[in-house]
């Protein structure tokens, strides 16, 4: 089994809002990771944990806040966001955080109004 | 800094009509070269690993070849099925970034 679970599927959300997404892995991964993607580009890497520790965050503004429950679960807090943060969230799961092949989730696609 | 560039943006084939995509990487030190499949507004679908030059896989109609400065995605036979956008990453030991994206071929095959 090959699969990286997220909720919800779309989201719609006020500048003034607090929600989160969620993400769920039952492979045995320690590595964990969230991305970024804009229509017709690439996904943009924005946080990597690694046994359960954030171990790079890309300069990403305070109003995303991750966090790591446990070794199968990673969320992403989003608080006061933008019209521009609107895009598809993309969570991915390894092995171990380096040259082994990341599996992602079908994403959560975010619109802010 | 690792770059990842990937060619033709976009590829328009007929059915049965095969053709390949190339992905070329400066990377100091690669570590693997990774090939994904992405249907709209899906995440990307893992495909291929591909580890060192010479280095060859096959997943059905798909087949990835790597040499060490790029990598080729060739499609025999493509059906419809197979339209998406394809995106390859590398992951270097260079960077601690993970992996550095291109910005992906798309794939159109007609009926």
């Amino acid at each position: 089994d090959t699969e990286v679970t997220q909720t919800p599927k779309h989201l719609v959300m006020g500048m003034t809002n607090k929600k989160s997404l969620k993400c769920e892995q039952h492979m045995g991964h320690r590595a964990m990771y969230w991305y970024k993607q804009k229509a017709k580009k690439p996904p943009e890497l924005m946080f990597v944990y690694s046994y359960e520790k954030l171990s790079i965050n890309e300069s990403v503004p305070s109003r995303f806040s991750p966090e790591c429950p446990n070794s199968s679960l990673l969320n992403l807090h989003l608080h006061a966001l933008q019209p521009e943060d609107s895009a598809l969230y993309l969570c991915a799961s390894s092995q171990v955080r380096g040259a082994t092949e990341a599996f992602f989730g079908q994403g959560t696609r975010l619109t802010v109004v | 800094e690792d770059q990842v560039t990937q060619s033709p943006e976009a590829l328009r084939l007929q059915e049965g009509e095969s053709s390949s995509l190339n992905c070329s990487y400066t990377v100091s030190g690669l570590r693997g070269l990774f090939w994904y499949r992405q249907d709209p507004g899906k995440g990307p679908e893992f495909l291929f690993t591909l580890y060192s030059a010479g280095e060859e896989k096959e997943k059905e109609r798909l087949k990835a070849t790597l040499t060490k400065k790029e990598s080729f995605l060739h499609i025999t036979a493509p059906k419809p099925e197979d339209s998406a956008t394809y995106l390859c990453a590398a992951f270097s030991s260079g960077s601690a970034r993970q992996l550095t994206f291109g910005s992906g071929t798309q794939l159109t095959v007609l009926p």
